[in-house]
């Protein structure tokens, strides 16, 4: 079946670092790949997403690319702020069989002062 | 924009006793599904539903069932709650394409 593998947190930054978190997908197909965002005690917010191959999403300055060639989706953002502190997740959806999303074990990111 | 909601937010069960936890959307969207994330992991897939009617299994649905009698609702039902069930719940809401799925804004359980 599908699975997505994200690399293991915490990830711990200074404010204005620059942020990667990698994220790979297994699927037989072509997902379309999401980020989501869980803030403290908070649900999933829809973060960012790519439907095909080299497709950039972006949102809130973060970016992630969908590449095909290495069945990654990794989560970029140039300067990070102690407000992007969260738990973000990636995530793949096939548009057949359960038509569900497949989640990664997500990535804690502190972000100090 | 109510999207996705889940009631209750939190509860405490004691092991052997039943509950249903209630989700409802105001989006018309006939793919629902109900997630639980349990600490420091992902979110597992319990079930599922592409529309009123039907249902289907996930990757853990052992101790739980679903209904859809109704495109809003998809009420989550724990029987003989466990310790092992002990998690935060998601319910969640997208079109066939998948494109975007919303999400409730979780119940968090706890069975002791």
């Amino acid at each position: 079946g599908d699975s997505v593998t994200q690399m293991e947190g915490p990830v711990t930054l200074s404010e204005e670092a620059f942020l990667t978190i990698n994220c790979t997908y297994t699927a037989t197909g072509y997902p379309s790949l999401f980020w989501y965002v869980q803030y403290p005690g908070e649900g999933l917010q829809l973060l960012l997403k790519a439907t095909k191959a080299d497709d950039k999403g972006s949102n809130k300055g973060f970016e992630a690319t969908y590449r095909k060639e290495t069945t990654s989706f990794h989560l970029e953002k140039g300067s990070v702020q102690v407000s992007d502190s969260a738990v973000y997740f990636c995530a793949c959806y096939m548009d057949t069989g359960r038509r569900a999303l497949t989640f990664g074990s997500g990535t804690r990111l502190q972000v100090q002062p | 924009n109510a999207g996705v909601t889940q009631t209750p937010k939190f509860r405490i069960l004691k092991i052997g006793q039943s509950m249903t936890l209630q989700c409802t959307q105001d989006m018309n969207h006939n793919y629902m599904y109900w997630y639980r994330q349990d600490p420091g992991m992902g979110l597992k897939l319990i079930y599922y539903s592409v529309g009123a009617g039907i249902t289907d299994k996930g990757e853990v649905p052992n101790g739980y069932n679903v209904s859809r009698s109704t495109t809003e609702d998809f009420p989550l039902r724990l029987e003989l709650a466990a310790p092992s069930q002990t998690s935060v719940y998601f319910c969640a809401a997208g079109q066939v394409s998948g494109n975007t799925i919303y999400f409730g804004e979780g119940s968090w359980l706890t069975v002791v």
